[in-house]
């Protein structure tokens, strides 16, 4: 299983970016997904989960409203439009499987994302 | 919210048991699960729905739950354990609320 971020950068406050998650040696569609960030310096917090087909989302309460999880399953990506962006998003995201059983089993390298 | 606490940090010699806790009101219903996170890389999961261990991970690596503790016990720690630690869990609310603890840093010396 490999995942791979993409989409990190700098955002001024109040803007928008959207992240990607590209998988691969895996069946895509069966796995739920979830991001999950890291402020610098800081610990890890879980931002907002997805079921396989799409259908069910959840939030952190904080990115409720700001944030949108959604995927892609025939190419095999995961994405995280992010607005409303706040200096306190600042933070390496991680995409990370989120299967019932053992969630956040593999995660990608991160993309960081800084608001400034 | 829902929270789960960890100590700051565990001191361990080398050789000997580290144990952290994590405590948490919904843990008697909800599995605990743990984390590595080793300087400047992504977490690796040690133990998953309380005590189960993923495999390729040392059988060094134990957990426990009992009432609102959870329990992450790296028995013969070596100085390869050397990291940061995070519980995480769901809050029993009924709504899907994932947390991770503030996470523990684990020294072996």
């Amino acid at each position: 299983v490999q995942l791979l971020e993409s989409g990190g950068g700098l955002a001024q406050p109040g803007g928008s970016l959207r992240l990607s998650c590209t998988a691969s040696g895996m069946e895509f569609s069966t796995f739920a997904m979830s991001w999950v960030r890291q402020a610098p310096g800081k610990g890890l917090e879980w931002v907002s989960a997805i079921n396989g087909n799409g259908a069910d989302t959840y939030y952190a309460d904080s990115m409720k409203g700001r944030f949108s999880i959604f995927r892609d399953n025939s190419a095999g990506t995961l994405h995280l439009q992010m607005n409303s962006l706040r200096t306190d998003d600042t933070a390496v995201y991680y995409c990370a499987t989120y299967d019932g059983s053992e969630p956040f089993a593999f995660w990608g390298q991160g993309t960081l994302v800084i608001v400034s | 919210s829902y929270e789960l606490t960890q100590p700051p940090s565990v001191s361990v010699s080398p050789g000997q048991t580290a144990r952290i806790t994590c405590s948490g009101d919904a843990l008697p219903k909800k599995y605990a699960y743990w984390y590595q996170q080793k300087s400047g890389q992504a977490p690796v999961m040690v133990i998953y729905e309380d005590n189960k261990r993923p495999s390729g991970i040392p059988e060094r690596f134990s957990g426990s739950s009992s009432g609102t503790v959870a329990t992450l016990s790296i028995s013969g720690a070596q100085v390869d354990d050397e990291a940061d630690y995070y519980c995480y869990s769901m809050a029993d609310s009924g709504a899907h609320r994932g947390v991770f603890g503030a996470g523990t840093k684990v020294t072996v010396l």
